[in-house]
Order: C-alpha cells, then structure tokens, then sequence
C-alpha cells in the first residue's frame, strides 16, 4: 500500500522558517518524481514546487521561487520542502504527493502569523 | 496567476447527471494528461482519473472523463449524496513548467 506520510509544520512568525517532510513507502521511491502542493484555508489547490526522481529537474511556483527549496534522499526514502521567509499568505495546508499526484499526503498546516 | 478553468459549483438533482468542464490550452489540457481529483471537506484530494480518461483504482463507474481539444470534462451520472465535493482538474504546463489546477468546481446534489 502507497503512503505518504507527513510530518513537520505548525505555527511561525513572518520571516521565519520551517521544514516540511513526507516519508514514503509502499513504492519504489526512487523511481517517482514528487511534487508539493498546497490549499490556503478555504480555497483551491496550488502546486508549490517539483522534482524528479533524481534531483535532476526541479520546479517552484513564481510564488515561492527562492524562498522554498525541495529537496529529497532515495536513500530515506524522504521528500523535504524547505521554506524560508515565510509570508502570511504562505498559510496553508501542505500536502506531498507522487509525481503524477496520484498519491496525497494526510496533509500538514502551516500557519504564518505574529 | 495562470490556471486552468472551471466552474466555481454545479448543482444537480438526485439521480441525475452532472458534468464540469476544465478549459485550457495547448500548452497544458490540450497536449498534457489531465487529472481529476475529488476532495471531501476535511480530507486530502483523492485520484479519480489520470491521464484524461483513466479511471483509478476504486472509482465507481458513474464517474467517466474525456478531453476533447482544449476542453476535459468529467461526467457522473446517477448521483448520490456522498457525490457532494470539490472537484479539480489539473495538467502540467510545458511552457510554464508548472502544474496548474482549476480552481475547483463545487458540486451540490439537490
């Protein structure tokens, strides 16, 4: 069975910095590119950032581009979302999911407020 | 912000027969595999079909897609109240390098 299993975010103040992770089993982890998306509370799904299965191609929404950085260890079988200057409209859940965003997450809230 | 385009509700009878659109481009619906997602309030996003019309593992046959140019439509048919959810539709974008969503369709089942 595919799981995605989440873990890190909470509560942080503008400016700051927090690590999301997504642990992964049931597949050949290596094999599958990732993505990271996420929902603003009430709204609709955005995609964060992309990377292939082996690091090799990474994408970020102009939104987050050079604040957030994806990165992941086959070895772990672990995806990462690194996300620095946070923003209030940054608040959101997160959800990690495999490349062809087949599999979700149970999803992680990130809320960014003084 | 670029996205793909949806109908913000639809509102079906019992039993009846609802349909969402999701327009595009080319650079996405046109030439990409579209998704189609299902998400119930308080639950992640689920897989319906991948790949335009794909159906995923589970997913009850009332539920069909198709793409037609630019165009990817999802039907379900003879609806029932645990169809009430948000619907989404997403394809990856070759000339942004990103993947877009719809902004989501919220389906009411009167």
């Amino acid at each position: 069975e595919v799981q995605l299993v989440q873990s890190g975010g909470g509560l942080v103040q503008p400016g700051g910095s927090l690590r999301l992770s997504c642990a992964a089993s049931g597949f050949t982890f290596s094999s599958y590119s990732m993505n990271w998306v996420r929902q603003a509370p009430g709204k609709g799904l955005e995609w964060v950032s992309y990377i292939t299965s082996r690091s090799s191609a990474i994408y970020y929404a102009e939104s987050v581009k050079g604040r957030f950085t994806i990165s992941r260890d086959n070895a772990k079988n672990s995806l990462y979302l690194q996300m620095n200057s946070l923003r209030d409209d940054d608040t959101a859940v997160y959800y990690c999911t495999r490349g062809g965003i087949d599999y979700w997450g149970q999803g992680t809230l990130v809320t960014v407020s003084s | 912000q670029a996205g793909l385009t949806q109908p913000s509700s639809v509102s079906m009878g019992l039993r009846q027969t609802a349909t969402i659109t999701c327009t595009g481009s080319n650079n996405n619906v046109g030439s990409q595999g579209v998704v189609w997602l299902q998400q119930h309030q308080g639950h992640p996003p689920k897989l319906l079909f991948y790949t335009n019309n794909n159906r995923a593992s589970g997913i009850s046959e009332r539920f069909s897609a198709s793409r037609s140019g630019n165009t990817a439509s999802l039907t379900i048919t003879g609806l029932q109240p645990e169809d009430e959810a948000d619907f989404y539709c997403s394809a990856w974008d070759t000339s942004l390098n990103e993947r877009l969503f719809g902004g989501g369709s919220k389906l009411t089942v009167l």
